[in-house]
């Protein structure tokens, strides 16, 4: 069964340096998003990708955040300047198409831990 | 205007019984709700869900309740399984935009055996 690819699964960096998180999305998606969910919080929306372009990004993504699909298959998101409250688990999810409502496929998720 | 509440925060019961779930929210331009089940240190995997045109909607042994007119929707577990402890996180979102989800806080469920 196609999933949601994320890697790496956990990354520990220091504070103030740069951390590049990546996904490879479901191979026929479209939508691309990236969440974020802080230890025991609900899981939050960061920014929504569609055709080479951040469609929706959320307060939270502001402009030490960045994304990316640089090739055909993989989507990622760098954090230019890490803090301490980014530390979270942040998540990757696909979707089909604009026609398309039902699930967001979610992947595994990427710990980052921030010192 | 975009939360979703979620309650209650945590629960707990004994194998056999129905955990019940709800959710609210007050955007009316929502119009797919799924529950999503994380179990530690994974993702959200998709439950059910449900859109707006029906009341009920059955899976196995999950089923959501939907109540347009007040706005809230829940999720009962039939015969509940130690296998079935995980956090449970209900959403909300709308076909006419980009689709993302609004999650509710999540409820952590744990089965007693």
């Amino acid at each position: 069964e196609p999933e949601v690819t994320q890697t790496p699964s956990h990354q520990v960096t220091q504070m103030g340096q740069e951390v590049i998180l990546r996904c490879v999305p479901i191979s026929n998606h479209l939508y691309f998003y990236w969440y974020r969910q802080i230890l025991g919080q609900k899981v939050e929306f960061l920014v929504s990708f569609y055709n080479n372009e951040i469609s929706e990004k959320s307060e939270i993504f502001d402009d030490q955040f960045s994304v990316e699909r640089p090739d055909g298959s993989n989507f990622t998101l760098k954090i230019r300047s890490t803090k301490l409250e980014d530390s979270a688990m942040y998540f990757c999810a696909s979707r089909p198409s604009l026609g398309y409502t039902g699930e967001l496929f979610f992947g595994e998720g990427s710990r980052l831990t921030v010192l | 205007q975009q939360q979703v509440k979620q309650s209650p925060q945590s629960l707990i019961v004994q194998k056999g019984g129905i955990p019940i779930i709800n959710c609210a929210y007050e955007n009316t331009a929502f119009d797919y709700f799924p529950w999503y089940q994380q179990f530690p240190g994974k993702g959200p995997a998709l439950l059910i869900a449900i859109r707006p045109d029906v009341s009920e909607k059955k899976e196995g042994r999950f089923t959501i309740s939907f109540n347009k007119s007040a706005k809230q929707f829940s999720l009962h577990i039939m015969d509940s399984q130690p296998g079935d402890s995980a956090t449970y996180f209900c959403a909300a979102t709308s076909s006419s935009g980009t689709y993302k989800y609004i999650f509710g806080t999540g409820t952590r469920l744990k089965v007693l055996a």
